[in-house]
């Protein structure tokens, strides 16, 4: 399958500041961007689709001024985590769709504010 | 909206079988996928089923009945590394999770 890199793989950081994650796709180009949050022994839950371009489509409940999408170009999606809280706290993970067929996923992010 | 069904636990044997069944109602469908998640790693691609039938794929099958919203993986000759947590997602321009079925397998 393809490959899709996430990084930071986990990043602790300090109540307030802003952490950005980047998602690659490193040998398609990938059209469509998913960023997912999964708390411990949920299932993913759907934040936002990017598409290249253009703004991402937030899903209900989700605040677009605080977690920043965007999605340069057809290889790379950003999520910037602004004035970060412990609530924040959470595994985030990027999905990358090649055409309409399978998503693959990133490593995950395991971000902590402490 | 989306509804998607899988059992929360299930638990079995090594070198047994197990079938984590999925039900699903939703407002498109442009295809299921089965994931396979460890804990604290990311889901992993098992299975994609968009025309109804039997998938098989070593010792992992899934199969997808269309007219029933129903889909199940079947997971055969049980190992210890098979105790995960499974997600059906289906397809409809982004994907929506079930909410996951774990998997036990004991000795």
């Amino acid at each position: 399958g393809a490959v899709v890199s996430q990084h930071p793989s986990w990043v602790i950081c300090k109540s307030g500041t802003s952490v950005k994650i980047e998602c690659r796709s490193l040998d398609f180009q990938a059209t469509t961007m998913f960023w997912y949050r999964q708390f411990p022994k949920q299932s993913l839950m759907l934040m936002a689709t990017s598409n290249e371009g253009s703004k991402a489509t937030y899903e209900q409940g989700v605040e677009k001024d605080k977690f920043l999408i965007n999605h340069a170009s057809l290889t790379l999606s950003t999520l910037t985590v602004t004035s970060a809280h412990p609530e924040d706290s959470s595994f985030y993970i990027c999905s990358a769709r090649d055409r309409d067929i399978e998503a693959f996923f990133g490593q995950g992010t395991r971000l902590t504010v402490v | 909206g989306q509804n998607i069904d899988q059992p929360t636990e299930m638990t079995a044997t090594e070198g047994a079988i197990v079938q984590i069944n999925c039900t699903y109602q939703t407002s498109g469908f442009n295809g299921l996928f089965w994931y396979q998640q460890h804990a604290g790693e990311a889901p992993t691609f098992l299975s994609y089923n968009v025309l109804d039938g039997l998938e098989e794929k070593g010792r992992f099958s899934s199969f997808l009945s269309r007219s029933k919203g129903y889909s199940y993986l079947l997971l055969k000759e049980l190992q210890m590394k098979d105790s995960a947590s499974y997600f059906c997602a289906v397809n409809d321009y982004k994907l929506s999770f079930g909410a996951g079925t774990t998997v036990t397998v004991r000795a």
